[in-house]
């Protein structure tokens, strides 16, 4: 059974960094890209980030709101995708999900799995 | 970016009924469309893939059709547990977009 079990949420203050985890189970991570999404109270769902599989040359996407602020990176010994978040801002509250893309980010693709998520409050 | 609009953002129906959620591309995305479902407190959920393909393991009262820009979702009978919010997704692009979502309230 696929597994994806976020961790590291919490509350920071503005400015502050924070690390997420993804460990991932029941398949080869390695041979799928990992994306990040998350989703503000009441509101509703937006992308983050993606990591593209070994493969593909492990690279990465961000959102415009996120990007030069957080990386995306991942461990195949550990079976875990992280997320970097620095310069953290209040509108960076949110409950944050990763997924299993459907493949190893070569092309379109869904997201197939997804995690129960972590919440992020980022308030003074 | 690709924009993505959903109608209607909540709607009410009996169970029994045959409810049908729209969602509209601001350019075309073929087929690269997903549809999740998203209950109280929980994560989203793949329903339906490639516009018109459902996941394995989801009943088969959901469906979806369309291609291009516009696209939709039906439950072809609600039932109690179909209580949730439902959004759709393109994936032809990045950034990846979604709809605002469509919260599907039982009578």
């Amino acid at each position: 059974e696929v597994q994806l079990v976020e961790s590291g949420g919490g509350l920071v203050q503005p400015g502050q960094s924070l690390r997420l985890s993804c460990t991932a189970s029941g398949y080869t991570f390695g041979d799928y890209a990992v994306s990040w999404f998350r989703q503000a109270p009441g509101k509703g769902l937006e992308w983050v980030s993606f990591i593209r599989s070994k493969i593909y040359g492990g690279t990465t996407e961000y959102a415009a709101s996120v990007k030069g602020r957080f990386t995306i990176s991942k461990d195949e010994s550990k079976n875990t995708a992280y997320l970097q978040m620095n310069s953290l801002k209040t509108e960076d509250t949110a409950v944050y999900y990763c997924t299993r893309v459907c493949g190893p980010g070569s092309g379109t693709c869904y997201n197939d799995y997804w995690g129960q998520g972590t919440l992020v409050t980022v308030s003074s | 970016d690709i924009q993505m609009t959903q109608s209607p953002s909540t709607l009410s129906a009996s169970v029994g009924d045959r409810v049908t959620i729209t969602c509209r591309a601001s350019q075309s995305i073929s087929s690269w469309l997903a549809w999740y479902q998203q209950k109280p407190g929980k994560a989203p959920k793949l329903l339906i893939y490639k516009a018109s393909t459902l996941e394995s393991g989801v009943p088969s009262r959901f469906s979806g059709s369309g291609s291009g820009t516009e696209f939709t979702l039906t439950i072809s009978s609600l039932q109690p547990d179909d209580l949730a919010t439902y959004h759709c997704q393109q994936y032809k692009t990045a950034p990846w977009t979604f709809g605002q979502g469509t919260k599907v309230e039982i009578k």
